[in-house]
């Protein structure tokens, strides 16, 4: 199995600046015959399913605010948001789909400071 | 817009069969990938397993032995059934949709089921 880590389990950040959270996988997720990674990120608000933010490592899913980014190839992948507003309070988890089981991160909890 | 309706029983006896069943209603369910994925109150997400467009199952290793993932195209509906459930099997279970066709990426999700597990 790919194990994924992230970091910090959680954070604090004032409203209007950066929250940034990182992702390792325990093996590569980048695909090399089609050049992509196998990487998405989520956001899941108290009470609520999940939400697919972000999905080949930075391709924002329609809708979602440009805020988000996603950045990070290989192993090594980073959540960032910009600008911090409220709505933005969650938990956020990575999951790669290069395999099964396809595995989550352990969550990042993010709220303001 | 893509919607997923959940249904099934959410309170079980030890050694029971938890049985979900997950309905698609944007008039489409061929050729997708239809996701179970589990979250035990408070905690992470674990993926359970998956049925593809091709119709084969790929299920996660550590309940393979217990789990069957059944999808029914005719009826826009697919289902899980997990046997011998304990009370590490209590969770929120969700059930989800490829986010195209013939991808595996969990685009569309359900809105939870919380099945307790209790004598």
């Amino acid at each position: 199995d790919i194990v994924m880590t992230q970091s910090p389990d959680s954070l604090a950040v004032s409203l209007g600046e950066r929250a940034a959270i990182n992702c390792k996988s325990s093996q590569s997720v980048f695909y090399s015959s089609n050049n992509v990674n196998y990487l998405a990120w989520y956001q899941q608000k108290p009470g609520q399913p999940p939400k697919l933010l972000i999905y080949w490592a930075s391709t924002r899913e329609s809708g979602v605010p440009d805020r988000f980014s996603g950045s990070g190839s290989g192993t090594d992948f980073t959540l960032t948001i910009n600008s911090l507003q409220a709505e933005d309070v969650a938990v956020y988890y990575c999951q790669q789909y290069y395999s099964t089981p396809r595995t989550f991160g352990q969550g990042t909890k993010v709220g303001i400071k | 817009q893509v919607q997923l309706q959940q249904w099934g029983a959410g309170l079980l006896k030890p050694s029971e069969t938890l049985s979900l069943n997950c309905g698609v209603y944007d008039g489409s369910s061929s050729n997708y990938y239809w996701s179970w994925i589990r979250q035990p109150p408070g905690k992470g997400l674990e993926w359970i397993g998956e049925i593809t467009h091709s119709g084969s199952t790929n299920y996660n290793p550590s309940l393979r032995s217990r789990v069957t993932i059944s999808v029914d195209t005719s009826k826009n509906h697919f289902s899980l059934k997990l046997t011998s459930v304990t009370a590490a099997d209590t969770a929120v279970y969700y059930c989800a949709r490829g986010l195209t066709s013939a991808w595996e990426l969990q685009g569309y999700w359900g809105q939870g089921t919380l099945v307790t597990v209790s004598s």
